[in-house]
């Protein structure tokens, strides 16, 4: 089945030590995406790539980048995770004229 | 600046019942509407949208209502089921921009 795929599942990772999540899609779409989702809230959009065209939300922080290296497959890197950035991280993929949003399930990382 | 908002947090309903789920939303741009569905340990699911020239669609046990003067839709699951119990996000677009999300309700639905 097409799908995106998130790794890894959980991740724990050490106060300021850096760590890349990552996302892969199968479905050949366009639009990747990575949002930030914390406890009881709305998830949050950090960026988006449109093919290899990145668009950066005004209000993520620059501990946050991300890379697409092609199609398939997009990374998000924190340089310097704080315990505020203990959250769970989707990805999501969309093409041109699809509102509709694939999600992966998500990778919850941990900050200790 | 929450455009989309989901103001109960949590909804539980007897099993066979109705659940009404309730979003409100403030951009007048936005032009399409989705609800997704989502289980613990896993990414939202797409459940079913509508866009902003109807008022009303319906998929099986799942109708989503939009009125767009009061800017606000619903979605009504009928009749619940256990199986339904999940985290519903309410989410909405608007041309040439991205999704925003409301910060979902719990539902639980009780055999």
């Amino acid at each position: 089945d097409a799908m995106v795929i998130q790794n890894p599942r959980y991740q724990v990772t050490q106060f300021g030590k850096p760590v890349t999540l990552s996302c892969s899609q199968t479905l050949n779409h366009n639009v990747m995406y990575w949002y930030q989702q914390k406890s009881s809230q709305a998830p949050k959009l950090l960026f988006h790539y449109y093919d290899k065209d990145f668009n950066n939300e005004a209000d993520t922080p620059d501990n946050f980048q991300s890379r697409r290296p092609n199609t398939s497959f997009c990374f998000l890197d924190i340089r310097s995770p704080g315990l505020g950035d203990a959250a769970m991280y989707l990805c999501a993929t969309s093409s041109p004229g699809n509102y509709g949003y694939t999600f992966g399930s998500g990778t919850r990382l941990t900050v200790v | 600046d929450q455009q989309v908002k989901q103001n109960s947090p949590s909804l539980s309903v007897q099993e066979g019942r109705i659940s009404i789920l309730n979003c409100d939303y403030t951009n007048s741009m936005f032009d399409y509407f989705l609800w997704y569905k989502k289980y613990p340990a896993e990414g939202p699911t797409f459940l079913i949208s509508i866009s902003s020239i109807k008022d009303k669609n319906e998929d099986g046990r799942f109708t989503v209502f939009l009125n767009k003067s009061a800017k606000h839709l619903s979605l009504h699951i009928v009749p619940s089921q256990p199986g339904d119990s999940a985290v519903y996000f309410c989410a909405a677009s608007a041309p040439d921009n991205d999704m925003r999300f409301g910060a979902g309700t719990r539902l639980t639905v009780k055999p």
